[in-house]
């Protein structure tokens, strides 16, 4: 079975300041990950999505992810932060074949003037 | 329209009562997905349809959640006397053939009071 684990529920960072979102997961098969963006009162927005092609993944609005097969780790980063930056940011797993989507618990990102 | 609508956006209901959320997909999507987002938590998998089949039904809570989509477009699911831990939000995502990303709806925020 499929699973991610989000290492942090909060992470407060000053704008300007690398943001640096872990995630580890868990799958009994070369995974598809995604990172998924949630702005209050809006729709999940997907950032970026890896599915073994580069283990670096760009994204949209400066993040990116690196896929790491021995750690099993799947972290979100940005050189620097922006105020709108400032969101719950979710890691996923794809699971099945229709691809069914397992969400982790999620992270809210604040940045700070 | 350009994206997955739900409606009604907001829901209260009393303890007991049943309701209905819609899901209008994008045009020509046949996958569809139902999510419920509790407070503070990542989106949990309710139900998947391709088309008008109903493929996976694994994470339906109870059996007072049903959820339908008859001609393979709209989707509607529907809580039976709904109680105060279905409050939440429902979330429907679309997606078409092939390796394309799920788009999701804004949501369906129901309060059970």
């Amino acid at each position: 079975a499929q699973s991610v684990t989000q290492l942090d529920s909060h992470v407060s960072v000053s704008e300007g300041t690398p943001v640096l979102l872990r995630c580890n997961y868990s799958s009994s098969y070369s995974p598809s990950l995604f990172w998924y963006v949630q702005h209050p009162n809006k729709g999940l927005q997907l950032l970026l999505k890896y599915t073994s092609a580069a283990t670096l993944v760009k994204g949209i609005n400066g993040f990116e992810a690196e896929f790491k097969k021995s750690e099993t780790s799947f972290h979100l980063t940005k050189p620097s932060a922006h105020m709108s930056d400032a969101a719950e940011y979710f890691c996923v797993v794809s699971g099945g074949g229709y691809n069914k989507l397992i969400f982790g618990a999620g992270t809210r990102l604040a940045v700070h003037p | 329209g350009a994206g997955v609508s739900q409606s009604p956006r907001y829901k209260v209901a009393k303890r007991g009562q049943d309701v209905a959320l819609r899901c209008d997909p994008i045009s020509g999507h046949v996958s569809l997905f139902w999510y419920q987002q509790a407070l503070g938590q990542g989106p949990e998998f309710l139900t998947y349809f391709q088309n008008e089949a109903q493929l996976d039904k694994s994470g339906l809570p109870s059996d007072r959640f049903f959820a339908e989509r008859p001609e393979g477009s709209v989707s509607t699911l529907k809580i039976q006397r709904t109680q105060q831990e279905d409050s939440a939000v429902y979330l429907c995502a679309t997606l078409s053939r092939g390796d394309s990303p799920l788009h999701f709806g804004n949501g369906t925020r129901l309060t059970v009071t």
